[in-house]
């Protein structure tokens, strides 16, 4: 089974500032397709979880672009680059190249 | 708009049973993957199931193998989740998402959630 371990757990930001947020996973997430199923979401206090970045860089509909997605094989990482008050709440990756699915443990993000 | 509406959580003793619901509306339902993914109480997101468009195959996760079933009805544009045997650590949200495109890929949307609670 694929592991995906988040980090950091916490990342207190100032707004107006960028964050950043790893991804590690216990293997590589190529899939024997030739794409990477590595994908990152947000979930805000009360809500259910909203997707934000797919297929590792690409912006889902509606995303700011402050919101970007970089990384290959086991290493992947999200950014904001001016943190804003709504971007507070839980980030997930989650992998779905091999099942069962894994999700990371979730990086809080929340203003200084 | 794409929509998923859970319905069918409660209150279940131990070694019980539930079934959730989950109804799609806004796409062609049978072109994609649908799963479940549980959350339990202030903790993080975990995958439960899924299952490929119509008559396609299931995945679940080891812990709720030969308790849990998806399966999903096209014509009423619905999944769902058949929870057997339920155990006190299956307390949680349930929520339904949908995947992006023909893949498994992406969770693209999900619903509000239906909780599960267990216990006597």
């Amino acid at each position: 089974d694929i592991v995906m371990t988040q980090t950091p757990l916490s990342s207190p930001v100032t707004l107006g500032q960028p964050a950043s947020i790893s991804c590690r996973s216990s293997q590589s997430l190529v899939h024997s397709d030739g794409n990477t199923y590595l994908s990152w979401l947000q979930q805000r206090p009360g809500q259910p979880p909203r997707l934000l970045i797919y297929k590792v860089s690409n912006r889902f509909s509606g995303v700011p672009d402050r919101f970007s997605g970089s990384g290959a094989g086991t290493d992947f990482t999200l950014k904001i680059s001016r943190v804003e008050a709504e971007d507070v709440g839980v980030y997930y990756c989650m992998q779905a190249t091999q099942f069962p699915l894994s999700f990371g443990g979730g990086t809080k993000v929340e203003i200084k | 708009e794409v929509q998923l509406v859970e319905s069918g959580g409660g209150l279940v003793q131990p070694g019980g049973s539930l079934r959730l619901s989950c109804a799609a509306s806004g796409f062609t339902f049978n072109s994609y993957w649908m799963s479940w993914v549980r959350q339990a109480p202030g903790k993080g997101l975990e995958w439960v199931a899924s299952i490929q468009q119509e008559g396609g195959e299931e995945y679940y996760v080891d812990s709720v193998k030969g308790r849990f079933t998806i399966s999903r009805d096209t014509a009423k544009k619905s999944a769902y989740l058949q929870m057997n045997s339920l155990r006190a650590e299956d307390t949680a949200m349930y929520f339904c998402a949908r995947s992006k495109g023909g893949e498994i890929g992406a969770f693209d949307h999900w619903g509000q959630g239906a909780l599960v609670t267990v216990s006597s």
